[in-house]
């Protein structure tokens, strides 16, 4: 079945350390993007692509990094400059036409301990 | 920059009522697709419903519709013969050319038995 997959759903780590989310996706989607979802303040955006090997910051990139080296796959690693981590983490995908859905993972929930 | 904004942090209908959610945004753009999404306590982000700019005529998806106002960049979400399986968190989102899809913060709808 075509889909988004998140890992893990649940991860803890300690302050500190930097720690990366997984995204893959066999959509064959072009674009694939990364939020932060806060309880208050809906999706912020962290990240996106929309090409292999290209990658632009959203509204709130400081503190985290990307890399897209495979069309189907779009880690996210927290640094230890993320001041708050702790958030509930989505992936998303979809095709570069206008009218397109975003297609999302179920999340990873990033707890630091 | 395109903005979103919904003013219901909450709302709550009874069973088998009809319920409205808000939603504003701002763009200087004339063509561009607005979105529904809803996301269950599971958090799972599913599409409810889309709406063409350029099209006048409201979309509407079984007891889903919208009332989309152009002019005064509104995009409402009417959910009719509220079911349980409604109660979720609604966020309204837009979407232009290949840039970000942006999202407001959201509704927690709450379904009384």
């Amino acid at each position: 079945d075509g889909g988004i997959t998140q890992s893990p759903k649940y991860l803890f780590r300690k302050e500190g350390q930097n720690v990366t989310l997984s995204c893959e996706q066999n959509l064959n989607h072009d674009a694939m993007y990364w939020y932060r979802q806060d309880p208050g303040q809906g999706l912020r955006l962290i990240y996106y692509s929309q090409i292999v090997n290209d990658f632009q910051k959203g509204d709130i990139a400081e503190g985290y990094s990307v890399s897209r080296e495979k069309k189907e796959s779009f880690p996210l690693t927290v640094t230890s400059a993320q001041k708050n981590p702790t958030a509930f983490y989505l992936c998303a995908s979809s095709t570069n036409y206008l009218n397109t859905e975003a297609f999302f993972g179920q999340g990873t929930r990033l707890t630091v301990v | 920059a395109q903005t979103v904004t919904q003013s219901q942090p909450e709302m709550s209908v009874q069973e088998a009522e009809t319920v409205t959610l808000s939603c504003t945004y701002d763009t200087s753009e004339s063509d561009y697709y607005l979105f529904w999404y809803k996301q269950p306590p599971s958090r799972q982000m599913i599409l409810v419903i889309r709406q063409e700019a350029y099209k006048q005529q409201n979309a509407t998806e079984n007891r889903f519709s919208v009332n989309f106002q152009k002019a005064a960049k509104s995009f409402s979400l009417k959910i009719s013969d509220s079911q349980l399986g409604d109660a979720a968190m609604y966020f309204c989102a837009y979407n232009f050319g290949n840039e970000k899809l942006t999202f407001g913060t959201g509704t927690r709808l709450t379904i009384i038995p």
